[in-house]
């Protein structure tokens, strides 16, 4: 019973150049949600998706950054032109429902290292 | 709009309780606990509703006061297992979750 899996787990990119970060729900879930976490603070809302559509991106920097999440594969997070604040933990959580009731499953994380 | 934990950080010996605390100045309608081990993701400990329904571990226990809009995180008969950061996940609709800045909790033998 695999759970949320991601990768790559840790990304080095220069300046200036783009991130790509992948995720794979676990099996059955079609919601998936991104936060990011900067060294030893809490965990921030980035952006949900469902298959085909992003329901929730008010935690989405306005530039540099896209999330989709297609009919077929998995969620991707991208950030172009990256710069050394985008050095984070990068999760990816999944979920069965919509509802309150469902609990969210996270990830192992990208840790994104700018140089 | 983030969810105020405290305290910040605890330190017990194997077998002391701790409570872990969490309130909103908003209207809330779940309560979402979680364990973070320090390079680990987080893991699911509880969830809590509006109304008193409860979901998850066997061996933690939570409260929820809608009223105050705050939540406890009960955690008896501490293990060395135990040590981690505590966050609170609230969500006021929809499906997003805004964490509270964590706390540590350290379990010392």
């Amino acid at each position: 019973n695999a759970g949320v899996m991601q990768n790559p787990r840790h990304l080095v990119r220069r300046r200036g150049q783009e991130a790509r970060l992948r995720c794979s729900p676990m099996k059955g879930h079609s919601h998936v949600y991104w936060y990011r976490q900067l060294p030893e603070e809490g965990l921030k809302f980035m952006v949900y998706l469902q298959k085909e559509n992003i329901i929730d991106e008010s935690g989405m920097p306005k530039e540099r950054f896209s999330a989709e999440f297609p009919k077929e594969g998995p969620s991707i997070l991208r950030i172009q032109q990256v710069v050394r604040g985008d050095s984070a933990a990068y999760f990816c959580a999944s979920s069965l429902g919509q509802n309150s009731y469902n609990e969210q499953f996270f990830g192992p994380g990208t840790r994104l290292t700018v140089l | 709009q983030q969810p105020v934990q405290s305290p910040q950080a605890v330190i017990l010996r194997e077998g002391e309780d701790a409570v872990i605390n969490c309130s909103s100045s908003k209207a809330l309608y779940s309560v979402h606990w979680y364990r973070q081990k320090h390079g680990e993701a987080p893991v699911f400990l509880m969830i809590l509703l509006k109304g008193g329904e409860q979901k998850g571990h066997d061996k933690i226990s939570a409260s929820f006061n809608e009223k105050k809009q705050q939540s406890s995180l009960y955690l008896t008969a501490s293990q060395l297992s135990y040590s981690g950061t505590y966050f609170c996940g609230t969500q006021k609709y929809g499906n997003k979750l805004v964490f509270g800045a964590g706390t540590i909790l350290r379990v010392k033998s």
